[in-house]
């Protein structure tokens, strides 16, 4: 079964870019065919898609981020990253990275969740 | 984007109950693509139902999903312990990918 871990900067300042690294083990990124994905919680918060990659480079965005956001994968490290532009108070969450259960479908629920990790903003 | 909307808010039962957890969309859900999600404080969501009404595996068959179109919903057939919980519903028909704001469903 895989696992997913998520890393990255605690705590970013307002303005900046925040970024974030899901690393895989039990499969890899390059090969296992799935759309891998970023999902986020603010505090007390429901869910929100933030978006999803496909290997190499396909993507699929929120439209309430896209102009804001780059995911990515790195095969030399089996990860996949996000990257948000010009953060506010308000992309203040706990960032998950998931796995779809089906491969090669975008259309497919959420099966495996990393533990998520907890991202303030905050000069 | 669909809107997903879930009721009750909450929920405050005793174990051996028999919850009923709505999901209504603002539009239709193509394919019946509606899942729900079991989350307890500190974890990841976990895939509870997937197509509206296929268990994911390891679930145990207490958990049931039925509906279609816009009107979903979860049944527990009998509350244990563990289940107390908030539930989430989630449309992967269309992107973007939205959930509902939860159930929360608590022990009375």
């Amino acid at each position: 079964q895989m696992q997913l871990q998520e890393s990255g900067p605690g705590l970013v300042k307002p303005s900046e870019t925040l970024s974030l690294t899901c690393t895989v083990s039990g499969g890899s990124v390059r090969t296992s065919n799935y759309y891998w994905a970023w999902i986020r919680q603010a505090p007390g918060k429901g869910l929100e898609w933030i978006g999803s990659v496909y290997y190499p480079a396909n993507t699929y965005y929120n439209p309430s981020l896209r102009s804001r956001l780059t995911i990515s994968v790195d095969t030399s490290k089996n990860q996949f990253s996000l990257r948000l532009n010009s953060v506010t108070a308000a992309d203040a969450a706990l960032y998950y990275c998931a796995r779809p259960l089906l491969k090669m479908e975008l259309f497919s629920p959420f099966e495996d969740w990393g533990q998520g990790i907890l991202v303030a903003v905050s000069s | 984007e669909i809107v997903l909307t879930q009721s009750p808010g909450t929920l405050s039962l005793s174990p051996g109950e028999r919850p009923t957890l709505s999901c209504r969309a603002s539009q239709t859900v193509n394919s019946n693509y509606l899942a729900w999600f079991q989350q307890k404080p500190g974890q990841a969501p976990r895939l509870l139902i997937y197509g509206a009404s296929t268990r994911a595996t390891g679930i145990p068959d207490r958990f049931s999903g039925s509906g279609s179109g816009t009107d979903f919903t979860l049944t527990i057939s009998r509350l244990e312990p563990e289940d107390f919980a908030v539930y989430y519903c989630q449309q992967y028909g269309k992107t973007p990918w939205t959930f509902g704001q939860g159930t929360k469903v608590e022990r009375k």
